[in-house]
């Protein structure tokens, strides 16, 4: 998946316990995202980055964070995990990415699967 | 506000048959369209976008996708379905002069019956 890994690829932790998934990129991409995939909803973004250390939120980023201390690293950290938590997570990444650009294309990792007991 | 809408949750058609996915969008400026496809414990993958230009879009695997401005709706079509191209499809938009988020649809389940 376009030189994407992330990890765990599996997690089941108890409800309020820290929680950190990690990305990594080996395509020098400037742009990384984390998306969350639920049913009926579809993926939505969770906080996103355009370079080291400049992180954004995205439109469902709380009880989330980041850090991007890398070009190739970009963690997410659920502070104190909570049922609703439960879902797939998805790294992304693009070359480009907003405005008027015509070159936009995200690619996508293989998943994390959270499990939050 | 942006957003994506497709109306089908699950489309079946036999194997051979045309196939379309439909999607329509809602943003204030102009939109940035795209086609992703996820198969089974798979990220998603790129299948094609639209940017300005020819209404038709053509994309990998042989999917194409028509942008229609008066409907808001950016259906992907593809002429003769394969049992291979059964997977989960998602539409996403993000509106060219304004924020910079993409927001994507609640997916389509395509199954191609052999």
């Amino acid at each position: 998946d376009a030189g994407i890994t992330q990890s765990p690829r599996h997690k089941v932790t108890e409800t309020g316990t820290p929680v950190t998934l990690r990305c990594h990129q080996t395509e020098n991409h400037r742009y990384m995202y984390w998306y969350r995939q639920d049913p009926g909803h579809g993926l939505r973004l969770i906080h996103y980055s355009y370079g080291v250390k400049d992180t954004d939120k995205g439109e469902v980023s709380d009880g989330y964070s980041v850090s991007r201390s890398k070009t190739e690293d970009f963690l997410l950290t659920l502070e104190s995990a909570t049922s609703s938590q439960t879902s797939v997570y998805f790294c992304a990444i693009s070359e480009s990415f907003g405005g008027q650009t015509t070159n936009e294309k995200l690619f996508f990792g293989s998943g994390t699967q959270l499990s939050v007991l | 506000a942006q957003s994506v809408a497709q109306p089908e949750d699950q489309v079946n058609v036999a194997e051979g048959n045309p196939l379309t996915v439909k999607c329509t969008y809602s943003v204030s400026g102009n939109p940035y369209l795209f086609w992703y496809v996820q198969y089974p414990n798979r990220g998603l993958q790129f299948l094609l976008k639209y940017i300005t230009g020819d209404n038709l879009v053509k994309g990998s695997y042989g999917f194409e996708a028509e942008f229609n401005k008066s409907q808001t709706s950016f259906h992907l079509k593809k002429p003769s379905a394969l049992v291979s191209d059964s997977a989960l499809y998602f539409c996403a938009v993000r509106d060219m002069d304004g924020a910079n988020n993409l927001f994507f649809g609640t997916g389509t389940r395509l199954t191609v019956i052999p």
